[in-house]
């Protein structure tokens, strides 16, 4: 799996937005850039993915560099429910044998202050 | 609630003992991951079933097993535990065992296991 490249942590105060970088310059062209989050205690949950193109949903935006050698997590509006670390996943999406699953990487701690 | 079950939320047990963490995936998906989190290694992954077949083997160790019977549930076998083997045990599941724009995979809230 290609490698990805996020700060430890990072900090942010509530219903300010929130870019969670994230650098894979060594991705290839059937990998998919996931984001998934872990609240404490609890499991990953999906956040959003996307190819090449910009993606918006409910949740956040990713917005994708034209090389697709990084990318942004975008929050609008931040939260105390959105601290959370943040994992940047590349996922190649080919029929394999290899299954497909998600390598996690160390992620992004967010802290979010009032 | 992601619709991945898993049980037990909370388990302690001595070194040496055996122990069965059980998953159901949500309706309908085929494929089922497990995952070994700890403090020092951070999310590990350990094996993958789809459909009953073994599909993808991670960092697991051989003193852990799987399997994923006909209704789709899926049981990690732990054996001869060691203090080590603490950790939160989480399945995954996920509709196919390959993507079509990167399916997702929903995530259950975890098994805590102490070995003391």
């Amino acid at each position: 799996d290609a490698k990805t490249t996020q700060p430890n942590s990072m900090e942010s105060n509530e219903e300010e937005p929130v870019h969670l970088p994230c650098n894979h310059s060594t991705i290839s062209g059937t990998d998919y850039i996931h984001w998934y989050r872990q609240l404490p205690s609890q499991g990953p949950e999906y956040v959003i993915h996307g190819l090449t193109s910009n993606v918006n949903n409910r949740m956040a935006s990713l917005a994708i560099a034209e090389d697709r050698k990084s990318s942004t997590l975008i929050l609008h509006r931040a939260t105390l429910r959105d601290a959370a670390v943040y994992y940047c996943i590349l996922r190649d999406v080919r029929i394999t044998g290899g299954g497909n699953k998600l390598t996690f990487g160390t992620g992004t701690q967010l802290k979010v202050e009032l | 609630d992601s619709g991945v079950t898993q049980t037990p939320k909370h388990l302690i047990t001595a070194t040496g003992q055996r122990v069965t963490l059980r998953c159901s995936p949500r309706s309908g998906d085929l494929s089922v991951y497990w995952y070994q989190q700890s403090l020092d290694q951070g999310l590990q992954f350990l094996i993958q079933y789809y459909n009953g077949e073994e599909r993808a083997k991670g960092n697991i160790l051989e003193r852990f097993s799987a399997q994923q019977f006909p209704d789709l549930h899926s049981e990690l076998n732990l054996s001869s535990l060691e203090l080590g083997d603490s950790a939160l045990y989480f399945c995954a599941s996920s509709v196919a065992t390959w993507g079509i724009s990167g399916n997702t995979i929903y995530f259950g809230e975890g098994s805590w296991l102490t070995v003391v």
